[in-house]
């Protein structure tokens, strides 16, 4: 069974500083998603992360994907109080099953 | 366009009764599934619809469990004798899959909080 692992669990970054969180995976995967959940919301889906080496940035996020390290990374850039909520990676399997297998999630607090 | 919905968004019910939540996915979305979420824990897979292929159960607890999709639209869940422990938030997530791209994005709806007393 694939696991999905995040680190940390819970962050909490005054404004204005870099930090990045990091997904690990168990095994191989084709694609890696980043999802944000603000409390009481739902997930909103953030990056789609198709292949070795591949980079979006949105804002004052950008994600990155190491198909060979089996790792992803969320680098948060001079944090604002906004970014605060749970940010999950999930990974799923091309053609080989149904699931998303989803992190345990990162809770970030941007402290102003 | 319109996104995924569910009904109702909030639920309580005394132990033992059954109830039943439902999810509208976006229109077109040949995939959706179901996820529970206890609160402050991560997403845990319930049921995966694709089409007409038979669904995947292997994340359904028990056999209090059940869902049901009409087609390649509405879904309901469904669990019978409800326990204090099925409390948790029911969200459902719908999909494009196999899409040329290869971005099947799930689509996440606002979620059913159930509560059982």
């Amino acid at each position: 069974e694939l696991k999905v692992e995040q680190n940390p669990l819970f962050l909490s970054m005054q404004e204005g500083k870099n930090y990045t969180i990091y997904c690990n995976y168990s095994t191989t995967s084709d694609r890696l998603y980043w999802y944000r959940q603000d409390p009481g919301k739902s997930l909103e889906s953030l990056f789609v992360l198709l292949s070795n080496g591949a980079v979006k940035q949105e804002g004052r996020l950008m994600a990155s994907l190491d198909t060979k390290a089996r790792l992803s990374t969320l680098h948060i850039t001079a944090a604002v109080h906004d970014l605060s909520a749970t940010y999950f990676c999930a990974v799923d399997i091309l053609f080989t099953g149904n699931q998303f297998y989803f992190g345990t999630g990162t809770s970030l607090t941007v402290i102003p | 366009g319109a996104g995924v919905s569910q009904s109702p968004s909030n639920k309580v019910t005394e132990k033992g009764k059954d109830v039943e939540l439902r999810c509208d996915p976006i229109s077109g979305h040949t995939a959706l599934y179901w996820y529970r979420q206890r609160l402050g824990q991560g997403l845990e897979f319930l049921i995966y619809f694709q089409g007409n292929s038979a669904p995947d159960k292997s994340g359904l607890p028990s056999d209090r469990f059940s869902a049901e999709r009409t087609g390649e639209s509405v879904s309901t869940l469904t669990i019978q004798r409800t326990q204090q422990e099925d409390s948790a938030v029911y969200l459902c997530a719908s999909s494009l899959l196999f899409s040329s791209v290869g971005t099947d994005t799930q689509y996440f709806g606002p979620g059913t909080r159930l509560t059982v007393l």
